[in-house]
């Protein structure tokens, strides 16, 4: 079956970086796009982007303005996701999730989610 | 980026009963590119419907979805204990795909 395993939560201070991992299984790592997505407390989702498991194309939301970067291991079938300059308002649950048909749509497997905290 | 309102907030019902969801988007969705998710407390979320009516693999037939343009609905024809939780509407024909605010769907 399909599984996501995100690593565990995270407490990091402003202006730091933190690096989220997605463990993944069950499916041919190569053949799926990635999806990144976060929930503040009291928040909508939010779309972050996607990461292609196949070429490595990547597509970031505006929003983060180069503060972003996704990676993939394809030997790991992991893909990794790292937002630096933290602010107290990137306090979030952060989520992979499959995408369920090709690059930006909808998710059909999820992480577990990985709590980050920033906070001085 | 296109601005999904979900109502109710919250939806107080027994099992047994409908439960009937409602997401309003601000402009057209294209190629009704509509999906909805349940999500319970400390869990992640799971797709239920993806392209306005097409239920994801293994989910129960009680769950229908429907709409067209800015208008859509979910519906939980006769509600089991397990479907209590908050479900959400995402469209994603229009970049940055959005997320609506959530209907709560609670034990009355």
């Amino acid at each position: 079956q399909v599984q996501l395993i995100q690593s565990g939560a995270e407490v990091k201070k402003p202006g730091a970086s933190v690096k989220v991992s997605c463990k993944t299984s069950g499916y041919i790592f190569t053949d799926w796009t990635m999806n990144w997505l976060r929930q503040a407390p009291g928040q909508r989702f939010e779309w972050m982007g996607w990461i292609s498991g196949g070429n490595g194309g990547r597509k970031y939301s505006d929003k983060f303005q180069g503060r972003l970067t996704f990676t993939r291991d394809t030997s790991a079938s992991t893909v990794s996701m790292e937002l630096s300059s933290l602010r107290d308002e990137d306090t979030a649950v952060y989520y992979c999730a499959r995408d369920g048909y090709s690059s930006g749509y909808f998710s059909d497997y999820w992480g577990q989610g990985t709590l980050v905290i920033v906070s001085s | 980026e296109i601005v999904l309102t979900q109502s109710p907030d919250t939806l107080s019902l027994s099992p047994g009963e409908r439960a009937t969801l409602s997401c309003r988007a601000s402009q057209s969705v294209s190629v009704n590119s509509l999906a909805w998710y349940q999500q319970k407390p400390g869990q992640a979320p799971r797709l239920l419907i993806y392209a306005t009516s097409y239920r994801a693999t293994g989910i129960p037939l009680r769950f229908s979805a429907s709409g067209a343009g800015t208008e859509f609905t979910l519906i939980i024809s006769r509600l089991q204990p397990e479907d209590f939780g908050v479900y959400y509407c995402q469209q994603y024909g229009s970049s940055p795909q959005t997320f609506g605010q959530g209907t709560k769907v609670e034990v009355k």
